[in-house]
């Protein structure tokens, strides 16, 4: 069974600009989550999709934006880049939605704002 | 809102010594416990948890983790530790949101094992 996949891995943009990462869950993997990982805030929770529709969302500006298609694929978009949006971008998938529930890791994105 | 405190942010380790990376939690109702690893250029694994039942729980590679209601802790050990340990280890909680349920986690201990 395939795992998360992300991508791109690794990303370079400069402030001012707007980037797009895509996250692919397990097969039948219904719950996508997004995470940032930063060296000074460690893993901070960004949102949660489930079926399509944003359920919760962590305490982000709302240049951080994301979605979910119908095949549970996730894509998040953050415009108008800052340098401290630097980071390992993570995304997670789960079958459900129980607190219990193992989230599956990607390998992340490295994204660069210079 | 509930909180994880790994108060150790490395933990340097001889190879087959005894290994002990602490984590505290805040909440005070039922909570489910999680004990991730990173390893460097790769996303989190799971590495054992905390539902309900034995207090002690064990992982397949050697950790094992107790849960602690009196203390709020969740340490995670390990009797004998190899090179291949040396990761990033974080300790999480999962926090009710609205219909769903998100990971607080902690700020991650990296344990550093050598020769």
């Amino acid at each position: 069974k395939a795992g998360v996949t992300q991508t791109p891995r690794y990303l370079i943009k400069t402030r001012g600009q707007q980037v797009t990462l895509s996250c692919s869950p397990i097969s039948g993997h219904r719950s996508v989550s997004w995470y940032q990982q930063t060296p000074g805030q460690g893993l901070q929770f960004l949102f949660e999709y489930f079926s399509e529709t944003q359920r919760n969302k962590g305490n982000f500006p709302g240049r951080f934006s994301g979605r979910q298609f119908s095949n549970s694929r996730s894509e998040m978009n953050v415009s108008t880049l800052e340098l401290g949006d630097s980071a390992l971008y993570l995304c997670a998938s789960q079958i459900g939605t129980t607190p219990s529930g193992e989230q599956f890791f990607g390998p992340g994105t490295r994204l660069t704002v210079l | 809102a509930q909180s994880v405190t790994q108060l150790d942010s490395q933990v340097p380790v001889f190879e087959e010594a005894p290994v002990e990376l602490r984590c505290n939690y805040s909440s005070s109702v039922s909570v489910y416990l999680f004990w991730y690893v990173q390893y460097p250029n790769q996303g989190l694994q799971l590495l054992l948890k905390y539902l309900s039942g034995s207090t002690l729980v064990e992982s397949i590679n050697g950790f094992e983790a107790e849960f602690n209601k009196s203390q709020t802790s969740f340490h995670l050990r390990k009797p004998s530790v190899h090179i291949s340990d040396t990761a990033e280890y974080f300790c999480a909680v999962s926090e009710r949101m609205d219909s769903s349920y998100k990971l607080i986690f902690g700020s991650g201990t990296r344990l550093l094992v050598r020769p």
